[in-house]
This record gives C-alpha cells, sequence and structure tokens, in this order.
C-alpha cells in the first residue's frame, strides 16, 4: 500500500542553523500539507501546497519557513534559522483528487521527523 | 473559525471497559469529520470518518456518527483492549481553501489490564 516517507526521523540542530525536513508524498497525489506537533499539544497546520505554489499557510508560518518540490516527488519543509519553539514534531500530508480519487478529500500522513533545537 | 473541541484527558479504563470521547466542532457548513489515532512514538493514522450528517464512521470496534443538530462527532467502543492506549485526536476538514485539517487537542486514552 503507497505511504507518505519522511526523513529523518529525528533531526537534531543549534539554534540558528537551517534545517532541512524532507518528505515522499504518495505518487499521484496532488495537494501536499505540513502539521506540526508540538510536544503535548495538538497537532497544527502549518502550510498547503498545490500546483507549485502555497495555497495556504498558517500564522506560524513566517518568513523563516519555506516549502518547495523540487524534482516532483520530493516535498522539502525549511526552517532557515532555528528557534528553540520550533522544536517539535513535523508531519508531512498527501492527498489525492478529491473527485477521482478512491481516498476523496482523506489526507494521508507520513510518522513525523521529530526536530529537536538546543 | 473553524474550531474543534475534545473533552480533555486522561481517560483511564480498565480492559473491556466502554468508551466515549466528546468531540464537537464549530464550523461553515458541514465539514468532513475525522478521528485520527496516535500510538505512543508513531505518527497520525486515520481511524475513521465521516463526510455528512448521519453517517456514522466505523474502524477497529470504534464508531462515531456525524451529529450536526448538536455539532458533534463523539467517539465510542463498546469493549476497549490495553492495544488502544494512544491519542486520539478529532479533527475536521476546513471547507475553505485547499482543505487543511482542524484538530483538536487530543485525549489521551490509558486501557489497564
Amino acid at each position: 500500500e503507497p505511504e507518505v516517507t519522511q526523513t529523518p526521523s529525528h533531526q537534531v540542530t543549534q539554534m540558528g542553523q537551517e534545517v532541512i525536513l524532507r518528505c515522499v508524498p504518495i505518487s499521484n497525489h496532488l495537494y501536499f500539507y505540513w502539521y506540526r506537533q508540538i510536544l503535548g499539544q495538538k497537532v497544527e497546520f502549518l502550510v498547503s501546497f498545490y500546483n507549485n505554489e502555497i495555497s495556504e499557510k498558517s500564522e506560524i508560518f513566517d518568513d523563516q519557513f519555506s516549502v518547495e518540490r523540487p524534482d516532483g516527488s520530493n516535498f522539502t519543509l525549511k526552517i532557515r534559522s532555528t528557534k528553540l519553539e520550533d522544536s517539535a514534531m513535523y508531519f508531512c500530508a498527501s492527498r489525492g483528487n478529491t473527485w477521482t480519487s478512491g481516498s476523496g478529500n482523506e489526507q494521508f500522513f507520513g510518522p513525523g521527523t521529530r526536530l529537536t533545537v538546543l | 473559525g473553524d474550531s474543534v473541541t475534545q473533552m480533555e484527558g486522561p481517560v483511564t479504563l480498565s480492559e473491556e471497559a466502554f468508551l466515549t470521547i466528546n468531540c464537537t466542532y464549530t464550523a461553515t457548513g458541514y465539514p468532513s469529520l475525522f478521528w485520527y489515532v496516535q500510538y505512543p512514538g508513531e505518527g497520525l493514522q486515520l481511524l475513521l470518518k465521516a463526510t455528512k450528517a448521519d453517517d456514522k464512521g466505523s474502524n477497529k470496534g470504534f464508531e462515531a456518527t456525524y451529529r450536526k443538530e448538536t455539532t458533534s462527532f463523539h467517539l465510542e467502543k463498546g469493549s476497549v483492549q490495553v492495544s488502544d492506549s494512544a491519542v486520539y485526536f478529532c479533527a475536521l476538514l476546513s471547507s475553505g481553501g485547499y482543505n487543511k485539517l482542524i484538530f483538536g487537542a487530543g485525549t489521551r486514552l490509558a486501557v489497564h489490564p
């Protein structure tokens, strides 16, 4: 069964460093998302991406964040200068076309990348 | 804006007990509703969903019915097992834009033998 994959599973970085989190969505999916979950808190939407551009972003997704689909398969989240409060689990998700996909509007989540900023 | 409210946890039950986790929502229109489960150290897994009023989603013995009159989507299971211990998240699919998921705070369930 197709699945969303994410690498690395755990990333440790120093404050102020740049990090890139990688995701490989399900191959025929068209819509891509990043969410984050600070330890013990709820899952929060960061950004959605469709047709090679950001379609919606939350207040959390400030100028330090960017997303890219560099090669048609990977979907990346970059944090330019990490802060302590960026420590969280970051989830990538994807979904297919609502009308043609057998899964309708369901989003499929990857296993997450735990980011620890020291 | 759209929001989801879940009952606070943790919920502690003995094996074979009946489970209810309450979830209510605020949204424009009639959004699709979901329950996700997060087992310790793992990511989010879709447990069940309902896309319109009066739909009942079910999976692995869990059920939830989309009630538009009470804007609720409570999760139930008749007989829980130790292996059901996890955090359960209620979520709605926002109707605008590109359908982001809006999650509740999560409810931690601990089932003891």
